[in-house]
């Protein structure tokens, strides 16, 4: 079985700075995926970002980053240049490669302050 | 294109009625998915599809009935829904069923759906 912990119910950051949003996990299978999910008001889920077990380098798409270590078994999330438009639940989730059991966290709201 | 289209965005249903929910993508996907979404909750696995066939049910009630017609739509019957069932019900897509690489889901932007 596979579990997701993110502890920060919320977050606040100011416009124009960066913030990092925490994730562990826990799982047996050596081989898995880790996602980032963004999800308005509006209820849609934006996929923002993934990275593989055996990614030898973290992930960036734009203006997000995923702070993997795989040891402490962690794939936080970092938003550089936090726009207002940010303003979110964010969720981290992950599969193992054999399977298509996708899981979540319970996710962070994020608001960005002007 | 990363589009996976939801149909209807909104349902108000008696507990009597029977509704279905329609989800479909044209990218070519071979797995979809069905979540249940409550309010300030993640999503919670439903169903998933791999190759046009049942490959998980999160042990969820008969009330809902998936059904996978062919590689492009994937369809969620419902029928004597409890009110406890209202919830924002998310369809999403992946390429690949498993091995590494380009396992991402994409998810349409849900129907909305009220029982009454």
């Amino acid at each position: 079985a596979q579990k997701i912990t993110q502890t920060q119910p919320g977050m606040f950051v100011q416009e124009k700075e960066a913030v990092t949003l925490d994730c562990t996990y826990d799982t047996s299978d050596p081989s898995y995926g880790l996602f980032w999910y963004k999800q308005p008001s509006s209820g849609e889920m934006i996929f923002l970002i993934y990275q593989g077990s055996y990614d030898q380098q973290n992930a960036t798409e734009g203006r997000y980053s995923l702070n993997f270590q795989k040891a402490r078994k962690s794939a936080n999330l970092v938003i550089s240049a936090s726009q207002l438009g940010d303003s979110a639940m964010y969720f981290c989730a992950m599969r193992a490669y054999n399977n298509n059991d996708m899981r979540f966290g319970a996710g962070t709201r994020l608001t960005v302050k002007p | 294109d990363t589009e996976v289209t939801q149909t209807p965005k909104h349902l108000v249903m008696g507990m009597t009625n029977k509704k279905s929910l329609k989800c479909e993508q044209h990218m070519g996907h071979r797995a979809m998915y069905w979540y249940k979404q409550k309010a300030k909750k993640p999503p919670e696995l439903m169903f998933v599809y791999s190759y046009e066939k049942l490959s998980i049910n999160e042990s969820v009630p008969s009330r809902f009935s998936p059904e996978c017609p062919n590689s492009s739509l994937l369809n969620l019957h419902l029928h004597a829904l409890q009110p406890e069932d209202s919830a924002l019900y998310l369809c999403a897509s992946s390429l690949k069923v498993t091995g590494t690489g380009l396992i991402e889901a994409f998810f349409g932007q849900g129907t909305r759906l009220t029982v009454v």
